[in-house]
């Protein structure tokens, strides 16, 4: 079975602080992705990537940003975190850019004071 | 702009029963449509797919319903289980730059009770 990691479970920070959420996946998938989950909200999309080095921001992109220098690794920067940014944060990948079936880590449940 | 959105936030049955859950999309380009389980503590996890060309698909004790003409999308579950428990989301695909990128709707809570 596919494993998507994500390296915390929860996560508290200050205002203004820089965070940072890591996601690792092990079977070489193309595609890897952050969204956000807000009650009411659903899931909502940060950014993806769909290779190595390369980034496409989502529907929120703002006050985040991206890095993927290995295919198996997607971090989310958070460059000075504020309290809208409280929120739990999903990392998901997929095969390829047909993007059918996501395969999704457990989240991170990011609380900044 | 693109959205997919859920009739209703909570639904509760009791065990045994069959369960619905709808959703309504707006981007009629769409192709491809997926609903995930969620359920407390862990990340959505796929349980069914359908395209565009297909009115109906079925899996084991779901079934996905699309109805193109107005946009519509529904998921029934046969003879509910309280593992059935869990938020479920409906989401679409929709092309992005360089390839596909998946929209989900607001979810449903579905309580089953014994």
């Amino acid at each position: 079975d596919v494993k998507v990691t994500q390296s915390s479970r929860y996560l508290v920070k200050r205002t203004g602080e820089k965070v940072f959420l890591e996601c690792v996946q092990d079977m070489d998938h193309e595609n890897m992705f952050w969204y956000r989950q807000d009650p009411g909200l659903g899931l909502r999309l940060i950014y993806f990537s769909y290779d190595v080095k390369m980034k496409e921001k989502g529907d929120i992109p703002e006050g985040y940003s991206v890095s993927r220098e290995k295919k198996e690794r997607f971090s989310l920067i958070l460059e000075s975190a504020s309290t809208n940014q409280t929120s739990m944060y999903l990392c998901a990948s997929s095969v390829d850019t047909t993007n059918e079936k996501l395969f999704f880590g457990s989240g991170t449940q990011l609380s900044v004071l | 702009g693109e959205s997919v959105g859920l009739h209703l936030p909570t639904l509760s049955v009791q065990e045994g029963d069959n369960s619905i859950i709808n959703c309504a999309y707006s981007n009629s380009a769409s192709d491809y449509f997926i609903w995930y389980k969620q359920e407390s503590g862990k990340g959505p996890q796929f349980i069914i797919d359908i395209r565009s060309n297909m009115d109906k698909r079925q899996g084991q004790r779901v079934t996905v319903l699309l109805n193109k003409t107005v946009k519509h999308l529904s998921l029934q579950i046969a003879a509910t289980q309280p593992g059935d428990s869990a938020v479920y989301f409906c989401a679409e695909n929709i092309w992005g730059s360089g390839g596909f990128k998946t929209i989900f709707g607001a979810g449903t809570r579905l309580f089953v009770k014994a």
